[in-house]
């Protein structure tokens, strides 16, 4: 039972590079969601997906681009990364939309970017 | 600023003793909350969730009390376990749509021997 899985776990980068995250879910989960984790903010909302060629912003999209071309992925690519997109990355996964019912979180991507 | 807020940023409590954590929430539209935990290195783990026309739910060893008089909402732990040392989330339903589910900054409960 993989469940969800991030890749990297963890990455080093420079400003200025594209930086892509990736997220697999096994369950066939309509919904994927993007946070950020931040000391002080908590969790924020970057991008979520409804189901495959679905995708809207959340709280925090600027300088992230999703796509999900396939329902059990769900990657995030940082374009031109900033020192402020250093933050931890959760990938989640929910049968029926994070505000009706329970996420399911990856592990995280810790990414720093010099 | 965030609708979901948090009383304490740090509990410590004694092995053994139970544990309660608060969440003040501001936004009298939330119709379902959720607490998850979060242990060092990991990401968030559903714990309880409740809904807004309950005012109690009671799952293994832990209790979500809602109180929507003052929009209160409080994560009850018996018998704390030393596996029970984590970051507390609750989060609320705020906007109705998939992503309207606002978070607040956590509590760190810490297990003292």
């Amino acid at each position: 039972d993989a469940g969800i899985t991030q890749s990297p776990r963890y990455k080093i980068t420079e400003t200025g590079r594209q930086v892509t995250l990736m997220c697999h879910q096994t369950w066939s989960h309509s919904y994927m969601f993007w946070y950020r984790q931040d000391l002080g903010h908590g969790l924020r909302l970057i991008y979520y997906s409804a189901a495959a060629d679905i995708t809207d912003k959340g709280e925090v999209p600027d300088g992230y681009v999703v796509s999900r071309s396939k329902t059990e992925n769900f990657p995030l690519t940082l374009e031109s990364a900033t020192r402020s997109q250093t933050s931890v990355y959760f990938c989640a996964s929910s049968r029926q939309g994070g505000s009706t019912g329970e996420l399911f979180f990856g592990e995280g991507s810790r990414l720093t970017v010099l | 600023g965030e609708s979901v807020g948090l009383h304490l940023p740090t509990l410590s409590v004694q092995e053994g003793d139970n544990s309660i954590i608060n969440c003040a929430y501001s936004n009298s539209a939330s119709d379902y909350f959720i607490w998850y935990k979060q242990e060092s290195g990991k990401g968030p783990q559903f714990i309880i969730d409740i809904r807004s026309n309950m005012d109690k739910r009671q799952g293994q060893r832990v209790t979500v009390l809602l109180n929507k008089t003052v929009k209160h909402l409080s994560l009850q732990i018996a018998a704390t376990q030393p596996g029970d040392s984590a970051v507390y989330f609750c989060a609320e339903n705020s906007g109705g749509g998939a992503d309207g589910l606002t978070f607040g900054k956590g509590t760190h409960l810490i297990i003292q021997p």
